[in-house]
């Protein structure tokens, strides 16, 4: 498997634009987490789905943000409108299940919002 | 819910020395404690865990320890080399709940 995988890897965008991240979980894991990281802030969890479904999305900073899963192998985040920000490394994560099970981490896109 | 707190946030140390990163945890249910390093550009990658009826684990030059009374857990890297240097971060989970991750420690290893 080539492990999680995200795109783009960069995006630079100017303020108010559109934004749309994308992840492929590891096939046959049914967790999906979409992180961003920041110096000041660290790594913040932004939501959560197991099979497909959204189950804790407390994490998304505010009504810009959206995530969807329509299928168990594709997952987007889109931000809409983009502010500066918004600027950091959002990465997608996967596990199959959660007793115990490690989390395995994407390449990570990296946003700036001009 | 569970708050990890994660020190030092940054730690230096010569090349031989070793390196401690100390985390505590709020929720005495968790029982789960992994450690993800992250390399200059990288992702995060687990290194070791630790499950809560163990007190110690090792894995060559890393290990982690594990005070469940005093709610924390700390990693332990001996004889650092320069590949060690990277952000570590803790996490603390109970059950099937979403494991909560520490702020970091940027790790230096000077030559």
């Amino acid at each position: 498997d080539a492990g999680v995988i995200q795109s783009p890897r960069h995006e630079v965008t100017e303020m108010g634009q559109e934004v749309t991240l994308r992840c492929k979980p590891i096939s046959g894991h049914d967790y999906l987490f979409w992180y961003r990281q920041t110096m000041m802030r660290g790594l913040e969890l932004l939501i959560y789905f197991n099979n497909n479904v959204p189950i804790d999305d407390s994490g998304m900073p505010e009504d810009r943000f959206s995530a969807k899963m329509p299928n168990a192998s594709f997952s987007t985040l889109k931000i809409q409108p983009s502010e500066p920000r918004d600027s950091a490394v959002y990465f997608c994560a996967s596990s199959f299940g959660t007793e115990d099970n490690e989390q395995f981490f994407g390449p990570g896109t990296r946003l700036t919002v001009l | 819910g569970e708050n990890v707190e994660q020190h030092p946030s940054t730690l230096s140390v010569q090349e031989g020395d070793s390196a401690v990163i100390k985390c505590t945890y709020s929720d005495s249910a968790s029982n789960y404690f992994p450690w993800y390093k992250q390399e200059l550009g990288k992702r995060p990658q687990l290194i070791i865990d630790i499950r809560s009826n163990v007190g110690e684990k090792k894995d060559q030059r890393i290990a982690v320890t594990l005070n469940k009374t005093a709610k924390h857990f700390s990693l332990h890297i001996t004889e650092t080399q320069p590949e060690d240097s990277a952000v570590y971060f803790c996490a603390a989970k109970w059950g099937s709940y979403i494991p909560t991750f520490g702020r970091g420690t940027s790790l230096i290893v000077h030559p």
